[in-house]
């Protein structure tokens, strides 16, 4: 089966500090993952997207990294804000079935 | 109507009782989604829709049933409700294909089955 992992479940920060959330995944092969975030009460909102080709991506404050032969990304947010504070999920797409599996999150918290 | 919209916000359902969730967009996008997000799980696939006059079951499709008469629309329907039905339930459209597939998703509807 599929699997999408994020570490940590959950993070704690205070305003202004940098963080780093993990995802490894088993899916093979893949066409693209996916950095979502993911406000209290609201739906997910894309970050980033990256193929197998791309190595970074960044989107602001966010940058996203990838490994595909250790099948490993993750999401580094800089200089962390108080709006910061939602889950952060991440989306793997099989090329074969053409689905995508979601890893649970990382439910990150920005203090002041 | 700018994006995706959902309907209810919220609902409060008796055990048994047949509910339709209702989702609409208007950005023109093809393929669309239904999801359910529960506590401490990532979001599971219920059904999806290519296009329109097609449809696909996803991962947990038992008990629900969708339609895609057009485009725009794409209900969900729970036949009679169950309290395992209590859940978080997205919809999303996507853009693109293959490697560039971006998924819009709506705000949710929290239901609670009782």
């Amino acid at each position: 089966k599929n699997q999408v992992e994020q570490s940590p479940q959950s993070l704690i920060i205070l305003e202004g500090k940098n963080c780093t959330l993990q995802c490894n995944y088993t899916v093979s092969p893949f066409s693209n993952l996916r950095w979502y975030k993911q406000d209290t009460g609201r739906g997910p909102v894309s970050l980033t997207i990256m193929t197998f080709s791309e190595n970074t991506k960044s989107n602001g404050r966010y940058t996203a990294t990838l490994d595909a032969d250790t099948k490993q990304s993750s999401l580094h947010i800089t200089a962390s804000q108080l709006s910061d504070s939602a889950s952060y999920i991440c989306v793997v797409r099989d090329t074969n079935a053409g689905k995508s599996t979601f890893g649970d999150g990382t439910t990150l918290t920005v203090k002041p | 109507i700018a994006g995706i919209t959902q309907a209810p916000t919220s609902q409060i359902l008796a055990a048994g009782r047949r509910m339709t969730l209702r989702c609409t967009q208007d950005m023109r996008h093809n393929a669309m989604y239904w999801y359910r997000q529960d506590l401490g799980l990532g979001l599971r696939l219920i059904h999806y829709s290519n296009t329109a006059g097609t449809t696909g079951k996803g991962e947990v499709p038992d008990g629900y049933s969708v339609s895609r008469a057009n485009t725009d629309d794409f209900p969900l329907t729970l036949a009679s409700a169950v309290p395992s039905q209590t859940s978080v339930y997205f919809c999303a459209s996507s853009v693109g294909q293959g490697d560039q597939e971006t998924q819009y998703f709506g705000p949710g509807t929290r239901l609670l089955v009782l």
